[in-house]
């Protein structure tokens, strides 16, 4: 299986809103809506921000919000802050019954 | 609150087995609706999933690390253990244990990672 397709990089500047994109197929992210985004600082395990493609586990901010079209799933962050630059990954659940990552991407908060 | 964490060597020679342990803390490990699992993660670079294992002993593997996988599952310890054979430098990263849910939809809890390096 081959890791899902992600920009390397994204940035924008506090207050803006962006969007990360994580690309598959029709055997993973097409075909089920299991899809997650996890953020990442440096040195720390990753934390879950978004699940079910679009669900917001308690705690998290609702400047946090998920969709999915065909095999391209998106993670849009809004009013960003300083506190959100970090590493974003995307995972989905296969036909394989496995489990694929992203490649990640770097936001940064200019 | 659930914790996981693992344990085991920080140093494998190459071609010897990598074998490390997680043991589950505030919640039960036959919990019907978890699934148990390990992540590594190379220094640098992105995550990857090695494979999950369920309380029964049904497993999951990643297909390109499948051949050399071995993950187990210890319920009247509360533990789980990953153990990965015939590594080379390539296998050095930090690895994470963690809680998966069904389909493995959200990995909601996680070790705090150890770094083990293949070297000689």
């Amino acid at each position: 299986q081959s890791a899902l397709t992600q920009p390397a990089s994204v940035s924008g500047s506090p207050g803006q809103s962006i969007t990360i994109s994580c690309t598959g197929t029709n055997s993973d992210v097409g075909g089920y809506d299991y899809v997650s985004w996890y953020k990442q600082h440096p040195g720390k395990a990753p934390k879950v921000m978004i699940y079910d493609v679009s669900n917001r586990p308690s705690g998290v901010s609702n400047r946090f919000s998920g969709s999915k079209s065909g095999n391209t799933a998106s993670l849009t962050i809004s009013g960003l802050q300083a506190e959100d630059e970090a590493d974003y990954y995307c995972s989905s659940y296969t036909r394989g019954s496995t489990l694929v990552f992203g490649g990640g991407t770097k936001l940064t908060v200019l | 609150q659930l914790q996981l964490q693992e344990s085991g060597p920080g140093l494998v020679e190459p071609s010897e087995t990598l074998s490390l342990m997680c043991s589950v803390s505030g919640g039960s490990i036959s919990d019907s609706s978890s699934y148990w699992g390990w992540i590594r993660q190379p220094p640098g670079r992105g995550l990857e999933w090695i494979g999950s294992i369920f309380y029964t002993g049904r497993t999951y593997y990643s297909p390109s690390l499948k051949s050399r996988v071995t993950i187990s599952v210890d319920t009247s310890k509360n533990r789980f253990s990953l153990k990965l054979s015939s590594v080379t430098a390539a296998d050095t990263a930090v690895y994470y244990c963690a809680r998966l849910g069904p389909y493995f939809r959200s990995i909601d809890f996680w070790g705090q990672g150890t770094l083990v390096t293949v070297s000689s």
